[in-house]
């Protein structure tokens, strides 16, 4: 099966900083590879996905990039803002299959 | 956009008790979903996949027993957990497959 592994647990910011995450996968076949931002409490909030057709995906200050031939893929946060800080998940999945990393608690220090 | 109704977000419930956790699909069908548990500071675990109409897909390790999976129309799928212990304490969280949109979890606490 699919296992997804995610680094670092921990990172901490300064505002205005980048902040960068990144996930390996190992089984080729997965297709989808979401970015998910929860928030104590709270159920996860998809924030940002990227298709394996598609090596670079951008929505105002995130962005993630893919490396297929790699399996590994990254989420890039610029401009970080303390309302960034929460825990991120990365997954990949094919199917009916998804598969969670461990995730990164982001801390952004005003 | 895809929105998923979960409820209740907290019950408190006390041993041998057993609570049912609903998941909602407000806009849009989902013929399946996911169910997860999440321990604190931990990443999400899936525990089955619920599909309408037919029995849900568990994973290995979780008792189909003790977490009852129906999923009887389009809209709804719902979580029993029975005759709960203690450590059956932590926060269960839904997602449909459309668009992979989530619940906001429900935080359930065995006493």
């Amino acid at each position: 099966g699919e296992n997804v592994e995610q680094h670092p647990s921990t990172l901490s910011v300064q505002e205005g900083d980048s902040a960068v995450i990144k996930c390996t996968y190992s089984d080729s076949a997965s297709n989808y590879f979401p970015w998910y931002k929860q928030e104590l409490g709270k159920g996860p909030q998809l924030i940002i996905d990227i298709r394996s057709n598609v090596g670079e995906k951008k929505d105002q200050r995130i962005a993630v990039t893919l490396n297929k031939t790699a399996k590994h893929f990254s989420l890039h946060i610029t401009e970080t803002q303390p309302e960034d800080s929460a825990v991120y998940f990365c997954a990949a999945s094919f199917d009916n299959d998804m598969r969670f990393g461990a995730g990164t608690r982001l801390t952004v220090k005003p | 956009g895809a929105v998923v109704s979960q409820h209740p977000s907290r019950v408190i419930c006390k041993s041998g008790t057993s609570v049912k956790i609903e998941c909602r699909s407000l806009d849009f069908q989902a013929t399946t979903m996911f169910w997860y548990r999440q321990f604190p500071k931990q990443s999400l675990m899936l525990m089955a996949t619920s599909n309408e109409g037919s029995k849900a897909t568990y994973e290995q390790g979780v008792e189909k027993d003790k977490f009852l999976i129906n999923h009887a129309s389009l809209t709804l799928s719902t979580l029993t957990v029975t005759s709960a212990h203690p450590e059956d304490s932590s926060f269960y969280i839904c997602s449909a497959k459309y668009g992979y949109t989530f619940g906001s979890g429900t935080r359930l606490t065995v006493v």
